[in-house]
C-alpha cells in the first residue's frame, strides 16, 4: 500500500478563497483523523470518522470548517472562507481496528493564507 | 475531555547522554499511550507505545514508562545520537474503541549536541 495520500502537498492562497484538502486512507483502515500542526498549538485533533461516520468534530474552529468521509477510501476538508490564521501544516492519519492500534499519518498538506 | 501536557517544550542533550521527556494526562479512563517522532519535515510515526496494563516498556535505546495513579508518564531514551534530533509527542487514547480518538501533547523538540 502507499500509504495515507494527501493532496495538495502546498496551498497558497489568498484570504477570502475556499480550500479543500483530501485525503486518501489506507485501504482497509476503519478510523480516519484530520490534525492541525502550528508551532502555537502542536498537534490539533479537528474531526475524526469511524467507518465513515464523524464521530466528534469539537475540535473544528469554526462553521468555516467543515469535513466530510463519502466512502471509506476519501476524505476532504474545507475551509470557506479561508483566513490567513488558518494557515498550519493539515495532517490525516488512518488506523486500522481498535482505538490502541497505530496512526498512520499523511506527508501533511502545507496551507499559507495571504 | 482528555487534556495531555508535555514537558519539556524543548530539551537539548550532548551526544551519548539520555533524554527524559514526561507527559500527564488527564483522563482516568484512558489506557493506551503511544509515542511518535516528527523528524524535520516529515510526518510523525509510532516509536513506541504502553498500555494500562504495564508499567514499562523497553524496545532498545527507548523505553517509557507509565504511573496510572499518578496519570503521568515519559519517555527515555539513552546513548543518544544526532538521529534521535527530533520533535517528539506523546498522546493518550481510550484505546478499547475503534472510535476512541487520540490527543497529543504539544511536542517536545529534542536537539542532540556533537
Amino acid at each position: 500500500d502507499a500509504g495515507v495520500i494527501q493532496s495538495p502537498r502546498h496551498e497558497v492562497t489568498e484570504m477570502g478563497q475556499e480550500v479543500t484538502l483530501r485525503c486518501k486512507p489506507i485501504s482497509g483502515h476503519n478510523s480516519l483523523f484530520w490534525y492541525r500542526q502550528t508551532m502555537m498549538r502542536g498537534l490539533e485533533l479537528l474531526i475524526y470518522f469511524n467507518n465513515n461516520v464523524p464521530i466528534d468534530d469539537s475540535g473544528m474552529p469554526e462553521d468555516r470548517f467543515s469535513a466530510k468521509m463519502p466512502n471509506a477510501s476519501f476524505s476532504t476538508l474545507k475551509i470557506q472562507p479561508s483566513e490567513p490564521r488558518d494557515s498550519a501544516v493539515y495532517f490525516c492519519a488512518s488506523r486500522l481496528g481498535e482505538g490502541a492500534g497505530e496512526l498512520f499519518f499523511g506527508e501533511g498538506s502545507r496551507l499559507t493564507v495571504l | 475531555g482528555e487534556n495531555v501536557e508535555q514537558h519539556p517544550s524543548t530539551l537539548s542533550v550532548q551526544e551519548g547522554d539520555s533524554a527524559v521527556i514526561k507527559c500527564t494526562y488527564s483522563d482516568s479512563a484512558s489506557n493506551y499511550f503511544p509515542w511518535y517522532k516528527q523528524e524535520l519535515g516529515k510526518r510523525p510515526q509510532l516509536i513506541i507505545d504502553i498500555r494500562s496494563n504495564v508499567g514499562e516498556k523497553k524496545d532498545q535505546r527507548i523505553a517509557v514508562t507509565l504511573n496510572k495513579t499518578a496519570k503521568h508518564f515519559s519517555l527515555h531514551i539513552t546513548e543518544t545520537q544526532p538521529e534521535d534530533s527530533a520533535v517528539y509527542f506523546c498522546a493518550a487514547s481510550k484505546g478499547y474503541s475503534s472510535a476512541s480518538k487520540i490527543i497529543f501533547g504539544s511536542g517536545t523538540r529534542l536537539s542532540i549536541r556533537p
